[in-house]
């Protein structure tokens, strides 16, 4: 069965430094996202990315969080200058359209990010 | 605006017993319901969706989830627990439409433990 792959599976950095997490989705998928759960609390919506562009982000996506697609197979998040409540399980999703009640976002294992 | 709220942040049950997971969720439009399953180490595995049509939706491993709109939850059942059903549960909430469908907001999950 096909499955998004996510890696680092865990990584741990000191605050200020850049992070990159990375993502393959599922092949013929076209819409991707990325999650985050602090340890204790929810699953939290970061942004979503179609067509090579944010179609949405959340409150908590601010200038420190960018994504891209840099080879047409990748999802890349990265965080410029880390902080310590940066500390999360981040998930990448993807589904193969957003449009469908039918379809259904796939998530990957998750990387676990300690800033020290 | 969305909101779900799970009750209970742990349930245990013995094996073979009734496994019962509360969600009740807020919607200001009608609501695409979903709950996911995270294993230990693993990504979060979709049990079952609700959109439109039948309430009462089945899904992977034996489990149900009825949708009912008066008293806005969505609970997810199973008849007789088994000690490979342990692992959190989160119960989501989307709206239909654009790439807005993957924008789940999550509950706080579940822990499941399931006694021999």
């Amino acid at each position: 069965e096909p499955e998004v792959t996510q890696t680092p599976s865990h990584q741990v950095t000191q605050m200020g430094q850049e992070v990159i997490l990375r993502c393959v989705p599922i092949s013929n998928h076209l819409y991707f996202y990325w999650y985050r759960q602090i340890l204790g609390q929810k699953v939290e919506f970061l942004v979503s990315f179609y067509n090579n562009e944010i179609s949405e982000k959340s409150e908590i996506f601010d200038d420190q969080f960018s994504v891209e697609r840099p080879d047409g197979s990748n999802f890349t998040l990265k965080i410029r200058s880390t902080k310590l409540e940066d500390s999360a399980m981040y998930f990448c999703a993807s589904t193969s359209q957003g449009l469908s009640g039918a379809n259904v976002l796939t998530f990957g294992a998750g990387s676990r990010l300690t800033v020290l | 605006a969305q909101s779900v709220t799970q009750l209970g942040s742990h349930v245990s049950v013995s094996e073979g017993a009734l496994v019962l997971l509360r969600c009740n969720y807020s919607s200001s439009v009608p609501p695409y319901l979903f709950w996911y399953v995270q294993y230990p180490n693993q990504g979060l595995q979709l049990l079952l969706k609700y959109t439109t049509g039948a309430t009462l939706v089945k899904g992977i491993n034996g489990f149900e989830a009825e949708f009912k709109k008066s008293e806005t939850s969505f609970h997810l059942t199973k008849p007789s627990a088994h000690m490979s059903d342990a692992a959190e549960y989160f119960c989501a909430v989307s709206t239909a439409g654009g790439t807005s469908y993957g924008k789940l907001t999550f509950g706080q999950g579940t822990i499941l433990t399931v006694h021999p």
